[in-house]
């Protein structure tokens, strides 16, 4: 099976940095995605990483290690409408997507 | 951008009835639909995946008679909870996929549904 670890909740300020890590166990990976997911709504798409490194898109960069099987997503400029969920999703074989549990991140002014 | 609408939004049902959800891929052809439950402040869990005109694969644990899944053409798949209970209600989100894509799901906007 797999195991999709990141943490619970977090708080940050406006303004500053903030890194929600995700760490993974997969029989197989064809890619690992970050979705924020505001309360009752859909997750929308942030990112997607299927090679090392870092790919970085605005105040939002994500980056992944494969063979430690870690990921982070890494939010700049933190503002108030950043307060969400967001979900660490990793891509098996077969192309179906398997959730982390998400982080609730909470930012404060 | 690929757009993916549901119907209803939200639904409040008796315990014993059926509810049907739809899912419709609004400006692109979805061959493969999914089809996820969200518990309150829970992690998306996959329910089933849908390829037109196949049969739906069920995830364990779901009961593929309770959760009728349909996907009838290349835009619309629904989801009907049948004999609805209590612990049925849930947030329940599908996502689409793309003719021309391999990895890229695009969501809907999710449908609370309350069982009393």
């Amino acid at each position: 099976g797999q195991n999709i670890d990141q943490p619970t909740e977090m708080t940050a300020t406006e303004g500053a940095i903030v890194q929600i890590n995700c760490t993974y166990q997969t029989s197989g990976f064809n890619g690992l995605f970050w979705y924020q997911q505001h309360a009752g709504e859909a997750p929308t798409f942030l990112s997607y990483n299927v090679l090392d490194g870092l790919e970085e898109k605005g105040r939002f960069s994500s980056f992944l290690s494969r063979s430690k099987g870690y990921s982070y997503l890494l939010l700049k400029e933190l503002q108030m409408k950043d307060s969400a969920s967001y979900l660490c999703a990793v891509m098996e074989a077969g192309n179906m997507l398997t959730f982390g549990g998400g982080t609730r991140l909470m930012v404060k002014p | 951008g690929a757009v993916v609408s549901q119907h209803p939004s939200w639904v409040i049902c008796k315990s014993g009835t059926s509810v049907k959800i739809e899912c419709r891929s609004l400006d692109f052809q979805a061959t493969t639909m999914f089809w996820y439950r969200q518990f309150p402040k829970q992690s998306l869990m996959l329910m089933a995946t849908s390829n037109e005109g196949s049969k739906a694969t069920y995830e364990q644990g779901v009961e593929k008679d309770k959760f009728l899944i349909n996907h009838a053409s290349l835009t619309l798949s629904t989801l009907t909870v049948t004999s609805a209970h209590p612990e049925d209600s849930s947030f329940y989100i599908c996502s689409a996929r793309g003719v021309d894509s391999t990895y890229e799901q695009y969501f809907g906007p999710g449908t609370r549904l309350t069982v009393t």
